[in-house]
Parts: structure tokens; C-alpha cells; sequence
């Protein structure tokens, strides 16, 4: 299976800033995913980035809050953007080279605005 | 579109005794389903999936799961807990085709009571 690097693992931010998370994966993807898990809660899909297109956004969540760049099939940024203390949770990327073997998540990105 | 539920936000068994997290899927299409493991301060870890191979499914650390398509679930069981077993357990599903994102449950918190 991938294995991804995912930087920075944690951070404390001050609100209004914007902060810059990479995940860079040791085989080329076709799609990388980007989760947010905030306090407590569940996974939820942020979007899904290919490289050379516009990532695809979910219901609720929107480029200028959160860009993403791809420029290559094995790396992706996402940015959090004009950040509040409700941006506070963890940020994980994921790819699945072979949906057959499962997918596979970075270690995380646990933030905090204060 | 596709969608998970699980019963139970916590779970609280004794060790040695049998472990049962419910999960639910709904469908358009024969699902892909996942379980997954989040240890505290940790990353998701793959216990165990189903990809239209087996029904039952052995995973890692003593787990398995039986795809039921009558009931449309995916319950994960363990026949004895173990102090370890505890931490949070994430029911996911995609599709196999066309969009390959994985949509998660709620979470089941399983504690271990000694």
C-alpha cells in the first residue's frame, strides 16, 4: 500500500492567519482526498484533488477557504485559509491507488486557531 | 449516492467478552466497505474491507465482518476483547466505480471495561 507523508503534524495558529498542509505520497495517484475530522466527530470529505484539473469540492466546503493545489501525482497542499477557532480539528489526506487494497490516510493534521 | 450509519456512538464491553459495532450502508450500487481503527492521538488504521470478494472478511487484530446485502449491513465483530481493542472504530463506503470517495459513519467509541 502508499505510504504518505503529511506535514505539519500539528500547529497552533492565530486566527485570521492561513495555514499550509502537505501530503506527499511515495507512489503517483490518480486522486488524493482531503478529510477534516473536527473534535470528536467523524471524517468528513473536504474535496478531491486530480492532478492537472480543479479539485471538486463537497456541499459546504469552498476553494477560496480551502485551495488545494496538485501539481503532480504525488503531492498535494491544502490551505486553510482566513482560519477561526472553528477551523480547530484534525486534517488528514488520503489516496487509494488500488480501492482493492483499501485506502490510505496521513497521520494527520491537528490544528489549532486561538 | 452512498451513505453509512452505525448504532451506537459507544460501545462498552468486558474484557474477554464478544465484540459487536453495527454498521448500515445504503447503496445505489454494490458498495465497497471499510472498517477502520483511530487509536487516541493517532491515524486511521484499515481493520478489515470488503470489495465483492467473501462475504466474511477477516481483518487484522482478531476482527472480521460479514457483508450482509438482505440487511444491507456490515457489522464488525471480535469473539474476545482485549484491553487494547479500545479506541474509536469508523464504518466507511464508496463506490466501485465513477467517484472513489469514501464516505464514513459516525464513529463507535468501544471501551473495555477490565
Amino acid at each position: 500500500s502508499a505510504v504518505i507523508s503529511q506535514k505539519p503534524s500539528r500547529d497552533i495558529c492565530q486566527r485570521g492567519t492561513s495555514l499550509t498542509i502537505q501530503c506527499q505520497v511515495d507512489s503517483q495517484v490518480t486522486m488524493m482526498f482531503w478529510y477534516r475530522q473536527q473534535p470528536g466527530q467523524s471524517l468528513t470529505l473536504i474535496a478531491t484533488a486530480n492532478q492537472g484539473s480543479e479539485a471538486t469540492y463537497e456541499s459546504g466546503f469552498v476553494i477560496d477557504k480551502f485551495p488545494i493545489s496538485r501539481p503532480n501525482l504525488t503531492f498535494s497542499t491544502l490551505t486553510v485559509s482566513n482560519m477561526s477557532p472553528e477551523d480547530s480539528s484534525i486534517y488528514l489526506c488520503s489516496v487509494a491507488p488500488d480501492r482493492n487494497y483499501g485506502y490510505t490516510f496521513g497521520s494527520g493534521t491537528r490544528l489549532t486557531v486561538v | 449516492a452512498q451513505s453509512v450509519t452505525q448504532l451506537g456512538s459507544h460501545v462498552s464491553v468486558s474484557e474477554g467478552a464478544l465484540v459487536l459495532l453495527r454498521c448500515n450502508y445504503s447503496s445505489s450500487v454494490p458498495p465497497y466497505l471499510f472498517w477502520y481503527v483511530q487509536y487516541p492521538n493517532q491515524g486511521l488504521q484499515l481493520l478489515l474491507k470488503y470489495t465483492s470478494a467473501a462475504t466474511l472478511v477477516k481483518g487484522i487484530n482478531g476482527f472480521e465482518a460479514e457483508f450482509k446485502k438482505s440487511e444491507t449491513s456490515f457489522h464488525l465483530t471480535k469473539p474476545s476483547a482485549h484491553m487494547s481493542d479500545a479506541a474509536e472504530y469508523f464504518c466507511a463506503v464508496s463506490a466501485p466505480q465513477g467517484a472513489q470517495k469514501l464516505v464514513f459513519g459516525q464513529g463507535t467509541r468501544l471501551t473495555i471495561n477490565p
